[in-house]
């Protein structure tokens, strides 16, 4: 089955270490991006991607990085930059933003820095 | 001022009433448009596609205002099963941008 896999479901880290979040597509989509979700919150986009190799910040991208060395990969990177890591972390794909097509989610990595 | 904007919420009514949720977005090169469905400490899944022309799926109405840069989702004969965070989405060439989201509680 075609789909967006998250991994890991849950983390915990101490403070002041990097935790790389995975996210893996298979849907064969160009586009991917990461959101950032609090408690009580909406989406806030932190970074993403359509096309391999390149990728922009969004709205909070600081304290973060992320590479795109394939399609289907986008990885996060929560560095001991970030002020306030603990949260609910999304990854999704689309086809093409510019196109009508649906967002697909990943189930979400629920990061909690200790 | 947020590129997509919805009413803060929550939204409390009882079961049976008529729903009616207001997004704006402010890109107008916006090309896409959604809403979205969260449930609790899940991920957001798609409700249905919002069109020019207006679109239903059962109880669910989507309309979107080109011109007012306005998009509506109206449920009829809510149920206890709508309670959830509804998502107004726009997306446009190079991204995609949520909304805050408005919460509803559909009261027994």
């Amino acid at each position: 089955d075609g789909g967006i896999t998250q991994s890991p479901k849950y983390l915990f880290r101490k403070e002041g270490q990097n935790v790389t979040l995975s996210c893996e597509q298979n849907l064969n989509h160009d586009a991917m991006y990461w959101y950032r979700q609090d408690p009580g919150q909406g989406l806030r986009l932190i970074y993403y991607s359509q096309i391999v190799n390149d990728f922009q910040k969004g709205d909070i991208a600081e304290g973060y990085s992320v590479s795109r060395e394939k399609k289907e990969s986008f990885p996060l990177t929560v560095t001991s930059a970030q002020k306030n890591p603990t949260a609910f972390y999304l990854c999704a794909s689309t086809d093409s933003p510019s196109m009508n097509t649906e967002a697909f989610f990943g189930q979400g990595t629920r990061l909690t820095v200790v | 001022r947020k590129e997509v904007e919805q009413d803060p919420g929550p939204f409390n009514v009882p079961e049976g009433a008529t729903v009616a949720f207001n997004c704006t977005y402010s890109n107008s090169a916006s090309q896409s448009f959604f809403w979205y469905r969260q449930d609790c400490r899940k991920e957001p899944k798609l409700l249905m596609s919002v069109y020019s022309s207006g679109n239903e799926d059962g109880r669910f109405t989507a309309q979107l205002n080109r011109a007012s840069q306005y998009i509506s989702l109206l449920i009829r004969d809510s149920k206890l099963s709508d309670s959830a965070t509804y998502l107004c989405v726009a997306g446009r060439d190079d991204k995609i941008i949520f909304g805050k989201g408005t919460r509803l509680h559909i009261l027994p």
